[in-house]
């Protein structure tokens, strides 16, 4: 397997612009997570879904960010509209009940 | 709310030296601990995991040890190589499987081997 997929690998985007992450988990796998990761707050969990039902979503830090995921090998997580303080690197994983296997993240740049 | 911290924030060693990582949680309800290596620029590439029930994992060089009931894991380092440099982070995930791996991380340990 190709582990998990993520694109893009890198985005920036002007403030107010939409931006959508995309993510493929690792075939087989029933859960899916998104992460953000800044040097500040270190790695925070959003959102994770059990067989692509949304479980927890109270990571989302307000109601510009959603995400859902359609069917079992794939998900997004979108933004809109976007602001400055959106700059950090997302990352998906993907998990089948134990260890988490991560995906090479999304670095989006909100100028 | 579950809590992880991690000592040192960072450490530098000379190679062939032999560290230690230190992991601690607040909760000890855990389903499982997991170690990841993360290098600059890169996602997290996952190195050991230890559930619940056992008390330590090894992997070549590395061993990871869980106690539980002090809320703490080490990891183990034997023979430190440059290539080892990277950023360890230590995860844990909350206290029953129908929360799957829903993972809370520390901030991690910068580690910097010397040649």
């Amino acid at each position: 397997d190709a582990g998990v997929i993520q694109s893009p690998r890198h985005e920036v985007t002007e403030m107010g612009q939409e931006v959508t992450l995309r993510c493929k988990p690792i075939s087989g796998h029933d859960y899916l997570f998104w992460y953000r990761q800044t040097m500040m707050r270190g790695l925070e969990l959003l959102i994770y879904f059990n067989n692509n039902v949304p479980i927890d979503d109270s990571g989302m830090p307000e109601d510009r960010f959603s995400a859902k995921m359609p069917n079992a090998s794939f998900s997004t997580l979108k933004i809109q509209p976007s602001e400055p303080r959106d700059s950090a690197v997302y990352f998906c994983a993907s998990s089948l009940s134990t260890e988490a296997f991560f995906g090479q993240g999304t670095r989006l740049t909100v100028v | 709310k579950q809590e992880v911290t991690q000592i040192p924030a960072a450490l530098s060693v000379p190679e062939g030296e032999n560290l230690v990582l230190n992991c601690s949680f607040t909760d000890s309800a855990i389903y499982n601990l997991q170690w990841f290596r993360q290098d600059p620029g890169k996602g997290l590439t996952s190195l050991l995991l230890i559930q619940s029930s056992q008390r330590e994992q090894t992997s070549g060089r590395l061993n990871a040890s869980l106690d539980k009931s002090s809320g703490r894991s080490t990891l183990y380092i034997a023979a430190s190589q440059p290539g080892d440099s990277a950023t360890y982070l230590c995860a844990t995930s909350a206290g029953s499987m129908e929360y799957g791996n829903k993972l809370v991380f520390g901030a991690g340990t910068i580690l910097r081997v010397k040649s």
